[in-house]
């Protein structure tokens, strides 16, 4: 079975640091683009950051843009987000969800999402 | 920035009847624009994409059209299954954007 699960979210203090993962199985994680996305409570969907198959580019919303940084272990089929510098604005549920294809297109498989709370 | 706008903002519908969903670039987007179905405490799920392609097991009751800048989501008997928020999506430049989404109620 093709899945997505991720880890990592919790409660932290503005200023403070987190790093989500994101566990992929059931296909060659490899060979697919990968995305995070965030839904604020009770808000619509915003992407965050994307990497390609090989992690050879990243890309990132302005929003997150110095403070956020994703990345890729292919041989752990594991993409990570590390979060500096947290804001209350980043308080979410946060997805990984897998590209269609190699190098983009729409997101095809989600994980269930991890919750960020940013609050002293 | 692509800016996506959806409408309404909610559509209030019975079971069996059709539902269209209308989703607006502020540039053009070519066919790179999907649509996904978000269900309460739910991650979404894909739909559409391509603009009109259907993703692996939708129903053939959603239908997607359009190009450019003007886009439809077409359910064409609504279950009571299907009663959820939609979104648009484009993938056609950076950064990628959704719609604020459109809540199809009974």
């Amino acid at each position: 079975e093709v899945q997505l699960l991720e880890s990592g979210g919790g409660l932290v203090q503005p200023g403070g640091s987190l790093r989500l993962s994101c566990a992929a199985s059931g296909f060659t994680f490899s060979t697919y683009a990968m995305s995070w996305v965030r839904q604020a409570p009770g808000k619509g969907l915003e992407w965050v950051s994307a990497t390609s198959s090989s992690a050879g580019s990243t890309y990132y919303a302005d929003s997150v843009k110095g403070r956020f940084t994703i990345s890729r272990d292919n041989s752990k089929n594991t993409l990570y987000l590390q979060m500096n510098s947290l804001r209350a604005e980043d308080t979410a549920v946060y997805y990984c969800a897998r590209r269609l294809w190699l190098e983009g297109g729409p997101f095809d498989i989600w994980g269930q999402g991890t919750m960020v709370t940013v609050s002293s | 920035e692509r800016v996506m706008t959806q409408s309404p903002a909610t559509l209030s519908v019975s079971p069996g009847e059709r539902a269209t969903l209308s989703c607006r670039a502020s540039q053009s987007v070519s066919s790179n624009l999907a649509w996904y179905q978000q269900k309460p405490g739910q991650a979404p799920r894909l739909l559409i994409y391509g603009a009109s392609t259907r993703a692996t097991g939708i129903p053939a009751r959603f239908s997607g059209s359009g190009s450019a800048t003007e886009f439809t989501l077409t359910i064409s008997s609504l279950q009571s299954e299907d009663f959820a928020v939609y979104y648009c999506q484009q993938d056609n430049n950076w950064p990628l954007t959704f719609g604020g989404g459109t809540k199809v109620e009974i």
